[in-house]
């Protein structure tokens, strides 16, 4: 079965520092991952995509994330932080093929603050 | 515009009625989806279309159904309202596997 594991339910850091939001999956066969943002009462925002190729993902906002698939691992980073990047984050898997291809599942999401 | 519209974005409704949410899109794209959202659970996927033949069940499609009007066209069905079913809806679309999902700006449905 396909899961998601966001293991901070939030993360904290001042700004200008740098941020990691952490992801683990379980999926079958190769997986492609996403990352989305969510703004107070907005709907999700797709920020980055990992489909094949390049380990290392760049994606909207500054923001990039790196697959490692020997840890099963899709972390966000930003290597500067600013206040507006305070929101919801989740990440999301789907699988490659099967009888769930098409469906994207989805972390508990990580709140993330940034101070002044 | 909105790519993906949402109708109604707010509800208050009591325990037992029929409610409907509505979902229309201009992507053009085939496949549509409907999640609901807990806090500190994430979404979870009531149910999706690949195309106006094609209805799936996701993770927690009872006591919910879904239609499937026209291509750009996807409502949600709550035949008998039950407090549990308080919650936050996003109606998302899709182009192919690799794409992402577009997101409406939700629907947040209050039974009481």
């Amino acid at each position: 079965a396909q899961s998601v594991a966001q293991p901070e339910d939030q993360v904290n850091v001042a700004e200008g520092n740098p941020l990691t939001v952490k992801c683990t999956y379980s999926v079958s066969g190769n997986p492609y991952l996403f990352w989305y943002v969510q703004y107070p009462n907005r709907g999700l925002q797709f920020l980055l995509k990992y489909i094949t190729g390049d380990n290392l993902v760049k994606g909207s906002y500054g923001f990039e994330a790196e697959f490692n698939k020997s840890q099963t691992s899709f972390h966000l980073k930003k290597p500067s932080a600013l206040v507006s990047d305070s929101a919801l984050y989740f990440c999301a898997v789907s699988a490659h093929r099967g009888s769930t291809l098409g469906r994207l599942y989805f972390g508990r999401g990580t709140q993330l603050t940034v101070w002044p | 515009d909105a790519d993906v519209t949402q109708t109604p974005r707010n509800r208050i409704t009591k325990t037992g009625k029929r409610i409907m949410l509505e979902c229309s899109q201009t992507k053009g794209h085939d496949r549509m989806y409907w999640y609901r959202q807990d806090p500190g659970l994430g979404l979870r996927l009531i149910y999706y279309s690949f195309d106006v033949k094609d209805i799936n069940k996701g993770e927690i499609s009872d006591g919910y159904s879904v239609s499937r009007q026209a291509q750009a066209k996807f409502s949600l069905s709550l035949e008998s309202a039950i407090p549990n079913q308080t919650a936050l809806y996003f109606c998302a679309t899709k182009a192919g596997n690799t794409g992402e999902l577009f997101f409406g700006e939700g629907s947040r449905l209050t039974v009481l």
